[in-house]
């Protein structure tokens, strides 16, 4: 078992539609949690930590649910700049681990 | 400034070849990492240098030699690397290794092809 699990997609939406991705960690200890975006043939790009409480970022909201070891992003009102590939990340003992991306496609 | 740079941006070089890739920040970020990246997978942790020590080397192949000649240079050697080396590598930064709640910033990358 993987221990960072993602639905790798695609999921393919309208411009303005909400999406949501989801993505279990197995590893309890586990200590801080990301979500980055990759675009094509780019480096990964922080796109927001997740915190226990939830946090919002503009159209992006992340939840962390520690007991069942669950990540997950909402993308509101998707734009076709929202297309790329959506990495769940979990760091522990100073190592980041990488889910294997989900892809979002926003179409017109 | 989140900047990490990176050079080259691309690089070709046969199996005999030494070669190095070089990364830089100057936000002050103590740790510093390398990642290897091939097509449609996530990045690979490579190697962690924090405060300037080798502090993870995730059983890299001894053809890859990482250096850290201060804190805000990273640099990876290359040497008679195979085909299957060929990748995205990365370098990212961070205010420090341990296992605080502090975030990576990735640098561009550098291509690497192997022939």
């Amino acid at each position: 078992r993987k221990e960072v699990e993602q639905d790798p997609g695609p999921f393919n939406v309208p411009e303005g539609a909400t999406v949501a991705f989801n993505c279990t960690y197995s590893n309890s200890a586990s200590q801080s949690f990301f979500w980055y975006r990759q675009d094509c043939r780019k480096e990964p790009k922080l796109l927001m930590s997740v915190y226990s409480s939830g946090n919002e970022d503009g159209r992006f909201t992340a939840q962390l649910n520690r007991a069942s070891q669950y990540i997950s992003l909402l993308i509101r009102d998707s734009k076709l700049s929202d297309s790329a590939t959506y990495l769940c990340v979990v760091k522990n003992a100073g190592k980041l681990i990488f889910g294997q991306g989900t892809t979002l496609q926003v179409k017109p | 400034d989140t900047e990490v740079t990176q050079t080259p941006k691309h690089l070709v070089m046969g199996m005999t070849n030494k070669k190095s890739l070089k990364c830089e920040q100057h936000m002050g970020h103590r740790a510093m990492y390398w990642y290897k990246q091939k097509a449609k997978k996530p990045p690979e942790l490579m190697f962690v240098y924090s405060y300037e020590k080798l502090s993870i080397n995730e059983s890299v192949p001894s053809r890859f030699s990482p250096e850290c000649p201060n804190s805000s240079l990273l640099n990876l050697h290359l040497h008679a690397l195979q085909p299957e080396d060929s990748a995205l590598y990365l370098c990212a930064s961070s205010q420090d290794g341990g296992i605080s709640y502090n975030e990576q910033f990735f640098g561009p990358g550098t291509r690497l092809t192997v022939l």
